[in-house]
């Protein structure tokens, strides 16, 4: 199994580009996640997803919006980029079946896309 | 409040020394607690995590992390550290959002080195 899959690896945008992250993960999981990493403020939620169909915003959601295609898939876009959208983004799935409790809140994380934003 | 902390930002050790690092929480209710390793210019590995039970937990490559409920920590530990240990850690707490959905709350991090 691949796990979570991001692409691209990295990105230059231009104040006003617009691009789209892609993220898929193949361990059948319901639980999609997008997050920001940036130098001394760790990780923050932009979006996610609690199963296919739904979206729901996180900490940090102005500047995004997010498609769950399937149940695989999980993308983030940025439609007018600035400056301070540069970061490394992440994208990570989870179990979230009730039946599992146990597997839940255990995020699985892709390789991460890193983007700079001039 | 919902919140997690990491202490130090950075965290200096030995190859063979034993090492620590620390996490406290603070959350209502049982807490869910995990620890990530971040390796450079990769995503997070999930380490280990805590859900209820014995309060010595075991987790990947070595690591162990002790849940102390009195004290609200839950810190990560190695009898012998390597230099391939050297990474960012992260600690989380199983929280709620705004919605009463679940959520992660994360530290912002401990820059583990592991020297020669």
């Amino acid at each position: 199994n691949a796990g979570v899959t991001q692409t691209p690896k990295f990105q230059v945008l231009k104040t006003g580009q617009s691009m789209t992250l892609q993220c898929a993960q193949d361990m059948n999981h319901n639980s999609m996640y997008w997050y920001r990493q940036d130098p001394g403020m760790g990780l923050r939620l932009i979006y996610y997803s609690a199963s296919e169909g739904t979206t729901d915003k996180g900490e940090v959601p102005n500047g995004y919006n997010v498609s769950r295609l399937n149940k695989r898939e999980f993308s983030l876009r940025l439609e007018s980029a600035a400056p301070s959208q540069t970061s490394v983004y992440f994208c990570a799935s989870s179990e979230a079946d009730r039946r599992l409790a146990y597997l839940q809140e255990t995020q699985y994380f892709g390789p991460g896309t890193r983007l700079l934003v001039l | 409040a919902q919140s997690v902390a990491q202490p130090e930002d950075q965290v200096n050790v030995a190859e063979g020394n034993p090492l620590t690092v620390k996490c406290t929480y603070s959350v209502s209710g049982n807490p869910y607690l995990f620890w990530y390793v971040q390796y450079p210019n990769r995503g997070l590995q999930f380490l280990l995590k805590y859900i209820t039970g014995d309060n010595l937990v075991k987790g990947s490559y070595g690591f162990e992390a002790e849940f102390n409920k009195s004290q609200t920590s839950f810190h990560l530990k190695k009898p012998s550290a390597l230099v391939s240990d050297s990474a960012l850690y992260f600690c989380a707490v199983r929280g709620y959002n705004a919605g009463n959905n679940r959520k992660l709350i994360w530290g912002l991090g401990t820059s583990l080195a592991v020297n020669p």
